[in-house]
């Protein structure tokens, strides 16, 4: 695709509940990240991966989130037992290398709104 | 643990004036990226100031960057209402050995309301 894509665009659920939020990075970019967006936090970090391995998950709220990645490309945010402190817009964003590089920018997908009820 | 704080927070502005938005951060960087995102939109990048003294253009917009104040300056020239969105500064902080992955620090944003 022409840019970073993610699924679904809204979600809303119950807490308790467990969801998943999908990211399709630019096709050959190897870097990805994950950021949140709230109203009382910002914008943070969350998690970064470098291929499928993620070397810095520092960002990771609390061991109910976790992120995976395959084949160097799709990623995947999981939150278990959904809280309402979780409600967010959940944005991805890949690099060509994540080298930081002057030249490697981040893209941003259109973010993931999530809310719990 | 570095942090990033844009003023103001709120701007609002007429047509036709200037204004400076500001951003310090608090830990040696020398790679700053200012943001803009639109309403329910993501993030769009703007600019990429990677050394002391950097100045970057684009439009009625430029932007600068003062590595031993730690401050970058985004300067809105003659404003347009197509100019309204939320503007963030980003900085990439160097790990000990002075490598980066492109981990990025947000400050808090400042809304740009510009009306007639």
């Amino acid at each position: 695709g022409a840019g970073v894509s993610q699924s679904p665009s809204n979600k809303v659920t119950e807490k308790g509940k467990d969801v998943e939020l999908r990211c399709d990075p630019i096709s050959g970019h190897t870097a990805l990240y994950w950021y949140r967006q709230s109203l009382g936090q910002g914008l943070e970090f969350l998690i970064y991966f470098q291929g499928n391995s993620a070397p810095d998950k520092s960002g990771l709220p609390s061991d109910r989130f976790s992120a995976e990645r395959t084949g160097g490309s799709v990623s995947t945010l999981t939150i278990q037992r959904t809280q309402q402190e979780d409600s967010a817009v959940y944005l991805c964003a890949s690099s060509l290398t994540g080298t930081g590089d002057p030249t490697d920018t981040q893209y941003f997908g259109p973010g993931t709104r999530l809310t719990v009820l | 643990e570095l942090k990033v704080e844009q003023n103001p927070l709120f701007l609002s502005m007429q047509e036709g004036k200037n204004y400076t938005i500001y951003c310090n951060y608090s830990t040696t960087s020398d790679r700053l990226y200012w943001y803009r995102q639109d309403p329910g939109k993501s993030l769009e990048s703007l600019f990429v100031l990677l050394s002391n003294g950097a100045v970057k253009q684009e439009g009625r917009l430029m932007a600068s960057l003062d590595t031993k104040a730690r401050l970058s300056t985004l300067h809105i020239t003659a404003a347009v209402h197509d100019l309204s969105a939320t503007y963030f500064c980003a900085v990439d902080l160097r790990n000990a050995g002075g490598t980066s992955y492109g981990k990025l620090t947000f400050g808090q944003g400042t809304i740009l309301t510009v009306h007639p």
